[in-house]
Parts: C-alpha cells; structure tokens; sequence
C-alpha cells in the first residue's frame, strides 16, 4: 500500500495549512500524523483519522474521505515547522513520504 | 513514566554489524506490538521491522536476510541485530510502540530519541 504526500507545503504566520495524504480508497483506513522538527524524534498529532494525543494543540485536526487525507493546522506557528508524515495500519506500518512545512 | 531509551549506534565499517537495544520503561514489550523506524540524511521515515505480542516479525524488504529484530524479557528492552551493512542503512534508528486503542488500527505512540547508525568504508 503507498501513500502519497507533497513534498512541500508553506504557510502565511497565523493562517491555515493544510497538509493532505492520498492513498486508495484510503478512507476505509486509519490515518495516523507524525510531526519531526529538526534534531527530534516524531510524536504522535493525531491519530484514528481526527483524534488528538493529550498534549497536542487544538489547532491541529484530522479529516479523511475518498481518497484523501488531511491535517489541518489552523494559526500556524513557527513552532508548527518541521515535517510532517501520515502513516496507516496495513498489517504492516506503512508512512507517506512527508512534507516539509514552512511557515512564513 | 513511559520512555523508550535507544542505545548501541555508531560507526561500522561495510559489511559489518552492529546491535541496537531499546529500554522501555512504564510497560513491557512483550505485551505490545513494537517496531523500528529509520530516516536516513535527506530522506523521510521507513518503517524497518515490527515484533508483535505474539511474537511474529515483520521486516521492510531491504533489510530481510540482514536484521532480525527481538525481544528480553527480563531486561525489557527491543533488540535490533543488523549484518551485512551497507551505507544506504546509514541514518537515525527509532524505537516505537504500537497502540491501536483496541481498534485494530495501529499508531506510534511512544518514541526513543533514535540512535545513529554510520556505515562507511
């Protein structure tokens, strides 16, 4: 199974981006986000498509239907920087190739 | 506390081997599904190779033959023995656990902080 993320996504200081993941027929699966900033290990953003781990801000939200999956990052912040990665449950783990975020 | 702590990196030469330990804390291993999870220099996260409770191993194509990834019981820690080193297995090697929150659909939860690997002639 592949998943198929931008290479690349920037955003405007206080506005939305929007990070999308593709896949077939992906919403029959469980979308899973990771955030790595330069130097650190990932952490978990969301998980199960829209939930949030305890710790991650209420500005970040996850959708996923047809084909797509998206992370949602309203007022972006420069801490919001780094690379983002969307992972599904296909018996094996299985990781989109990330996207590197710029807020500007 | 709920930690993972890798060790065991560093610089081997090709052709070589070397063993990558994780020490989990607040749970144990053996009662979770736990995987390594790799970013060589420029590139994204590969997931490498996943132990599961019952003891099944799963193992990302390239590395299958080369690694074998394991568990101690009485040490609580994830193994990783990889031979047959090649520069392209250079890069930060994750530790992580598998939840799935009893949907079946699993996520990593809790990461180590990663242990370089350096293989050069």
């Amino acid at each position: 199974y592949e998943l198929t993320q931008a290479s690349s996504v920037s955003v405007a200081l206080g506005q939305t981006a929007r990070i999308t993941c593709g896949g077939d027929d992906l919403e029959r699966k469980s979308v899973n986000w990771y955030h790595q900033k330069p130097g650190q290990a990932p952490i978990l953003v969301i998980y199960r498509n829209n939930y949030r781990p305890s710790g991650a801000p209420d500005r970040l939200s996850g959708s996923n239907s047809g084909n797509t999956a998206t992370l949602t990052i309203s007022g972006a912040q420069a801490g919001d920087e780094g690379d983002y990665y969307c992972q599904v449950w296909d018996t094996i783990v299985v990781f989109g190739g990330g996207t590197k975020l710029t807020v500007l | 506390e709920v930690q993972l702590v890798e060790s065991g990196g560093g610089l081997v030469q090709i052709g070589g081997s070397l063993r990558l330990s994780c020490r989990a804390s607040g749970f144990s291993v053996t009662r979770q599904y736990m995987s390594w999870v790799r970013r060589a220099p420029g590139k994204g996260l590969e997931w490498v190779s996943s132990i599961y409770s019952d003891g099944g191993t799963f193992y990302t194509e390239s590395v299958k033959g080369r690694f074998t990834v394991s568990r101690d019981n009485s040490e609580n820690t994830l193994d990783l023995q990889m031979s047959g080193l090649g520069v392209e297995d250079t890069a930060i090697y994750y530790c992580a656990r598998l939840d799935d929150g009893n949907s079946g659909f699993y996520y990593m939860d809790v990461w180590g902080e990663g242990a370089m690997v350096t293989v050069a002639s």
